[in-house]
């Protein structure tokens, strides 16, 4: 079946540690997305792939990073920089930029 | 700025007909979409409006204005699986066609 995956569903770390958070999907979608979910906001963009081996920054990057060096996978990595690292992480993709998204399941970050 | 307002909640009767609506900034509009959000689940695409008018699809409808900046979803025959937060999404002329999201409105329904 065609989906986009995200893994963990639940991760835990420390305060300080980087973390990575994986994004796959098998749509044969040129573009990729990550938010962030956060109570009482509405969904933020942090980066965004309009194809492979090209990401542009959203518009809370600062204290992330991501790479997109197979069309399929849009890993991010969440670093020590991030100041409130704790949230909801959504993955999304989409047949290109202007085309409505398809998201994965999120994974639930938890920074203490 | 881009701002998109939505209620933050609302509550419904089963079986009833609800509308939700969503105010935009129209400078640089070129599209709107609605999608659906369960608790701790991932938004599922709903409805995309580009031209003024009424889009139907089954029991949801989404209606836009794009003088006004105004667009609302309508639900009818209410049922329960249908509490969910309703995100408003705007895409603006830019880069990459960018596009803002509301912060959503939740709804309850209830029996």
């Amino acid at each position: 079946d065609g989906g986009i995956t995200q893994s963990p569903k639940y991760l835990f770390r420390k305060e300080g540690q980087n973390v990575t958070l994986s994004c796959e999907q098998n749509l044969n979608h040129d573009a990729m997305y990550w938010y962030r979910q956060d109570p009482g906001q509405g969904l933020r963009l942090i980066y965004y792939s309009q194809i492979v081996n090209d990401f542009q920054k959203g518009d809370i990057a600062e204290g992330y990073s991501v790479s997109r060096e197979k069309k399929e996978s849009f890993p991010l990595t969440v670093t020590s920089a991030q100041k409130n690292p704790t949230a909801f992480y959504l993955c999304a993709s989409g047949r290109d930029t202007s085309t409505e998204a398809f998201f994965g399941q999120g994974t639930r970050l938890t920074v203490v | 700025g881009q701002n998109i307002d939505q209620p933050t909640e609302m509550t419904a009767t089963e079986g009833a007909i609800v509308q939700i609506n969503c105010t935009y900034q129209t400078s640089g509009f070129n599209g709107l979409f609605w999608y659906q959000q369960h608790a701790g689940e991932a938004p599922t695409f709903l409805s995309y409006n580009v031209l003024d008018g009424l889009e139907e699809k089954g029991r949801f409808s989404s209606f836009l204005s794009r003088s006004k900046g105004y667009s609302y979803l309508l639900l009818k025959e209410l049922q329960m699986k249908d509490s969910a937060s309703y995100l408003c999404a705007v895409r603006y002329s830019g880069g990459y066609q960018k596009v803002t999201f509301g912060t959503g409105t939740k709804l309850q329904v209830i029996p």
